[in-house]
């Protein structure tokens, strides 16, 4: 059973921030928070991941609450490209192992 | 640069037919995984490989399914004797120790 729960769908406007919440309260000291994405008919999308710190790449904002038991993905101006399914997932980094998958968050931009 | 590509990209087999379904790692990745993927589900595991080793078989739903990777590169899942619960969405990632996994865009295979 995968390890996180997160909402099923999400709307957004075209060019605000959209905000992605992650619940992982069973999450252990050494695991790691990843986020990928799934456009339509596409393999899944690496976008960010961490551990207890906050993160920013050019794709997106990661934001870990102290407990760590839960965690939020930022997009700061959400584009029409970015309308996919959203998965959270915690897994230790230096496992070779497979990704435990939940249904994800379906993100709608509107424009 | 080269990502992970699978072939073909959609297959459609009648039912007791065996396909095979192949994946291009990106070059030099030591790891690949073999997931599968429902209709409006996440994915899952099916198998993991590292280089030309498969350490993890426990995903494969059935002995029909068969993966294979002899040189440590190109990989092949096979199915035989297909039934219309294993139309999906069979996903081939690679990767390395450590970092994130690196997604083809699937094979989506229907059996009728």
């Amino acid at each position: 059973d995968a390890k996180t729960t997160q909402p099923t769908s999400m709307d957004c406007a075209e060019g605000r921030a959209a905000n992605l919440p992650c619940n992982h309260s069973t999450i252990s000291g050494n695991e790691y928070v990843y986020w990928y994405r799934q456009i339509h008919s596409q393999g899944p999308q690496y976008i960010i991941h961490g551990l207890k710190n906050n993160e920013t790449n050019e794709m997106a904002s990661l934001i870990i609450t102290e407990d760590r038991k839960s965690s939020t993905l930022i997009l700061p101006h959400a584009t029409l490209r970015d309308t996919a399914v959203y998965y959270c997932i915690v897994r230790l980094l230096d496992s070779n192992y497979q990704l435990i998958w939940g249904a994800g968050t379906k993100l709608i931009i509107k424009p | 640069g080269a990502g992970v590509s699978q072939s073909p990209r959609y297959k459609v087999a009648k039912r007791g037919q065996d396909v095979a379904l192949r994946c291009d790692p990106i070059s030099g990745h030591v790891s690949l995984f073999w997931y599968q993927q429902a209709l409006g589900q996440g994915p899952e595991f099916l198998t993991y490989f590292q280089n030309e080793a498969q350490l993890d078989k426990s995903g494969l739903p059935s002995d029909r399914f068969f993966a294979e990777r002899p040189e440590g590169s190109v990989s092949t899942l096979k199915i035989q004797r297909t039934q219309q619960e294993d139309s999906a969405v069979y996903l081939c990632a690679s990767g390395q120790q450590g970092y994130e996994q690196y997604f083809g865009p699937g094979t989506r295979l229907t059996v009728t």
